[in-house]
């Protein structure tokens, strides 16, 4: 079984719709990720959680929001979806401690038409 | 403004070649390199580099850091049609644990 699992795989909406990806793991980190993955830009980190009631911006949040409903569940909203946000987004975990390395999902494809 | 580049964009070799891919990088605050390997889906994790001029290997692939020249390579020998992926590499922070991202090498492996 996948330790870090997605919800849905694949998404197409349209603008305006709110959409909800959904990330689950069973590696009882504490640490969790959103990204999202555009050609030729690498990751971007959208929000992180250090633990349940620990949640940060990162470098592209603006249209985002996330929620951290227990520590092996970690969401990801799009109020209002918008084209630009057409990507792969992937949830990751690490452990706390000084493995510091990221477990990632297999990740989501969403387009916005 | 934290950066990661990676170099080249993408490489074309034959099997058997070895291949050397560079990441460099300028952070505030820095506390290790990851490397990953992506192929269709998910970055899987090669290696974490925390301490400069120790080299990592796993079979064929092998890195090193240098934290004076703020660089890091990984190198693969032999190379195999399997090696054909994308390669990340991602300078972590040690002020708040994120992760500076690369645009990746896209490596192919020719028969």
């Amino acid at each position: 079984d996948a330790d870090v699992t997605q919800t849905p795989r694949n998404r197409i909406t349209k603008t305006g719709k709110r959409i909800m990806l959904e990330c689950s793991q069973t590696k009882g980190h504490d640490r969790m990720y959103w990204y999202r993955q555009d050609p030729g830009l690498g990751l971007r980190l959208i929000y992180y959680s250090f633990d349940v009631k620990d949640i940060n911006k990162g470098e592209i949040s603006d249209g985002y929001s996330v929620s951290r409903q227990a520590q092996a569940k970690f969401s990801l909203s799009l109020e209002s979806a918008i084209p630009n946000q057409t990507a792969l987004y992937f949830c990751a975990t690490s452990p706390q401690g000084s493995t510091d390395t990221q477990y990632f999902g297999p990740g989501t494809r969403l387009t916005v038409l | 403004e934290d950066k990661v580049v990676q170099s080249p964009l993408s490489l074309v070799v034959h099997e058997g070649d070895t291949v050397t891919l560079n990441c460099s990088y300028e952070v505030t605050n820095f506390r290790s390199l990851l490397w990953y390997k992506q192929e269709k889906k998910a970055p899987t994790f090669l290696f974490m580099l925390t301490s400069s001029g120790i080299e990592k290997k796993s079979g064929r692939l092998s890195s090193i850091l240098d934290k004076k020249e703020l660089f890091s390579i990984l190198n693969i020998t032999a190379t195999q049609t399997g090696d054909s992926a994308v390669y990340l590499c991602a300078a972590l922070l040690d002020s708040n644990y994120q992760l500076i991202w690369g645009a990746g090498t896209k490596l192919i492996i020719k028969p």
